[in-house]
């Protein structure tokens, strides 16, 4: 079964610092990995996907995320935080159709 | 271009009545899927629909929970009977009608369901 896992519940950073949010999957096969991000009481917008190809993979609002195989990770990052980006972000993982399976979340908090 | 869009926004209801959520996905997509999000908890997955087909409902209740994509009209997922445990964001999501796996999902802000 595949499973995700996000080990931070609660991560808060100063404007202007950079950001790196924690991912590992579990996927018997190639998995398909999404980031996406909540702002309060709305929808998912999607960051950015893997699918194949280059393991650096860019998304929007300057963020981008690295898959390691070897570590089953696909971490999220961004080198300048803005205050705007405080929300909750959750990594997913599918190999089948758009059948997602989300980690719990990471609230991020951007103090100024 | 009207995104996914869930009606109503905030529902509450009393043990024992009936919930109806629905969602009209994206123009042009035929692929809706609806997720549960309980409090302090990630999605989780509840059932895939096509156009009057349901292609996958392995994450639904097997009781009191029923989901339908009519031909014509919004997709509705249908609780009977709520009872407090059902209280949760439900997300609707879509996707363009094709065949290749993974496809992008497109999700609706969600209908918060509050059960007294």
């Amino acid at each position: 079964a595949q499973s995700v896992t996000q080990p931070d519940i609660h991560i808060t950073v100063s404007e202007g610092a950079s950001l790196e949010l924690r991912c590992n999957y579990s996927y018997g096969a190639t998995p398909y990995l999404f980031w996406y991000v909540q702002s309060p009481g709305q929808g998912l917008q999607l960051l950015l996907k893997y699918f194949s190809g280059d393991t650096l993979v860019q998304g929007i609002k300057g963020f981008e995320a690295e898959f390691k195989r070897s570590q089953s990770s696909f971490n999220l990052r961004k080198p300048s935080v803005h205050w705007s980006d405080a929300a909750e972000y959750f990594c997913a993982v599918t190999g089948t159709a758009s059948k997602l399976t989300f980690g719990t979340g990471t609230r991020l908090q951007v103090t100024l | 271009n009207a995104g996914v869009m869930q009606n109503p926004r905030h529902l509450v209801r009393r043990r024992g009545q009936e919930a109806r959520l629905r969602c009209s996905p994206m123009k042009g997509h035929s692929h809706v899927y609806w997720y549960r999000q309980l409090p302090e908890e990630g999605l989780k997955f509840m059932v895939y629909l096509q156009k009057e087909n349901i292609i996958d409902e392995s994450g639904m209740p097997k009781e009191r929970f029923s989901a339908e994509f009519p031909k014509e009209g919004p997709s509705i997922l249908r609780i009977q009977q709520v009872v407090r445990g059902d209280s949760a964001a439900y997300f609707c999501a879509s996707s363009p009608n094709q065949d290749r796996i993974a496809g992008e999902l497109f999700f609706g802000e969600g209908s918060r369901l509050t059960v007294l």
